[in-house]
């Protein structure tokens, strides 16, 4: 089942904040997120698990709602160079599958 | 660190034609992946290798797509007869077997398929 993301595409300012969520029907083990920009392969950024831990990037943070199955990745004071497109991944089928769906993605377009 | 090398870049074929794309893992991952990312979407798995067996392809259209992972190192995905819907990027990606709970894929920079 695919996670749905929203907003399909924002545009920020620089220095603007953004938020990108990701939902899922069915109960998630982990959620990773990923950049993508044009023409390039895509990047992981963040993974989050079931239980809290959490590892990626120092200047994105992101938060998962296990009861919601929901994530959130939150992008503060963005830079030009956080333009792209942002893909969740979600881990469903329990401990241990290392298998992701992704989400359609959410396009962001940083301008000065 | 060698990233995850895939060849190659473009290719364009005539539908009906059959066509072949390889990768190469970064060193010492276990796990390998090929997806498929049609325009404006996102990755879609295709299939997925743990060293050389096959772990899940059960969305890989079996009737024209193939794939491979000799000796658990590189791999080829093959598409027999192409047709116009296969335009798409492929991406490979791999990952170290886990140590603990957290892994991470990383992927290539991917084949990007015309069929006309």
């Amino acid at each position: 089942q695919q996670p749905v993301q929203s907003p399909q595409a924002v545009i920020l300012r620089e220095g603007e904040d953004a938020v990108i969520n990701c939902s899922s029907s069915k109960a998630l083990y982990s959620v990773h997120w990923y950049r993508q920009k044009h023409g390039e392969a895509p990047v992981f950024l963040m993974i989050l698990l079931k239980g809290g831990e959490q590892k990626g990037h120092d200047k994105i943070s992101a938060s998962f709602n296990e009861k919601k199955q929901q994530s959130s990745l939150y992008l503060t004071a963005s830079q030009l160079s956080y333009s792209g497109t942002y893909f969740c991944g979600t881990e469903n089928s329990g401990a241990g599958s290392y298998q992701l769906t992704f989400g359609k993605g959410t396009k962001l377009s940083v301008i000065p | 660190e060698a990233g995850v090398a895939q060849s190659p870049r473009y290719k364009i074929i005539e539908k009906r034609q059959s066509v072949a794309f390889w990768c190469n893992p970064i060193s010492g991952h276990a796990t390998l992946y090929w997806y498929q990312q049609i325009l404006g979407q996102g990755p879609k798995l295709l299939i997925q290798f743990q060293n050389n067996g096959v772990v899940d392809d059960s969305q890989l259209p079996k009737d024209r797509f193939s794939a491979e992972r000799l000796k658990g190192v590189d791999s080829t995905l093959k598409i027999q007869p192409a047709k116009l819907e296969d335009s798409a990027v492929y991406l490979c990606a791999s990952s170290l077997y886990p140590q603990g709970k957290t892994w991470e894929q990383y992927f290539g920079p991917g084949t990007r398929l015309t069929v006309t």
